[in-house]
């Protein structure tokens, strides 16, 4: 099965801006990529979806390089709020790339 | 904001009871899925429809769990003689029909095997 790879768990402050990188080593040339962030007891809740260079929205920036192998979720100036685990996927033909990974716990402090 | 409905939000249940879940999509999505989730662990993928049609269900844990979506609308997960491993949180998620387009989820249904 295709699994991406994301670090387990990251820390950051306040106000800071915060980079989780994921890596595609299997990503084929329909998939895309999705970022879905998730709080204790509530389902992944969709952040942004890209092919490929950047795309911004009103909570995130998704960076993604030409070769496709890897991408970045930015998220400017965390708060509190941000605390949760955030889940990288590749979607695409079939079902056989929804394998989700542990995600990255990202834990936000004063 | 009609988003993805789970029912019942927490079940608890005896071990070899029959348990069943419902599942309402949003309005427009034709691409149903079904996940379940450990503790500590992403969801793991079960099954999906793309309408009324069960397009994958390979990945059901066992031949006790099935899945139906009869008219194309709401979905239900149905787990028989349940085990204390059965124990979980069970995510459904909904899209549009083209395989690119992002899955959202509802906050899942919560089952705990006494």
């Amino acid at each position: 099965l295709a699994k991406t790879t994301q670090p387990i768990s990251m820390d950051s402050y306040e106000g800071q801006e915060v980079n989780i990188t994921c890596s595609h080593n299997n990503i084929a040339t329909n998939d895309y990529i999705t970022w879905y962030q998730q709080f204790p007891s509530q389902g992944p809740r969709f952040i942004i979806q890209g092919y490929k260079t950047k795309v911004t929205n009103e909570v995130a920036s998704l960076f993604i390089p030409a070769d496709r192998k890897s991408s970045t979720l930015s998220l400017p100036r965390v708060s509190l709020s941000d605390t949760a685990v955030y889940y990288c996927l590749e979607v695409g033909t079939g079902f056989q790339k929804l394998v989700f990974g542990t995600g990255t716990r990202l834990l936000v402090s004063p | 904001d009609t988003g993805v409905s789970q029912d019942p939000r927490h079940k608890i249940t005896k071990r070899g009871q029959n348990v069943t879940f419902r599942c309402d999509p949003i309005s427009e999505h034709n691409r149903l899925y079904w996940y379940r989730q450990t503790l500590g662990q992403g969801p793991e993928f079960l099954t999906y429809f793309q309408n009324e049609a069960q397009l994958e269900k390979s990945r059901l844990l066992s031949d006790r769990f099935s899945a139906e979506r009869p008219k194309g609308s709401f979905s239900t997960l149905e787990i028989q003689r349940t085990e204390q491993g059965d124990s979980a949180m069970y995510l459904c998620a909904s899209s549009g029909g083209q395989d690119n387009q992002p899955q959202h989820f509802g906050d899942g249904t919560r089952l705990s095997i006494l």
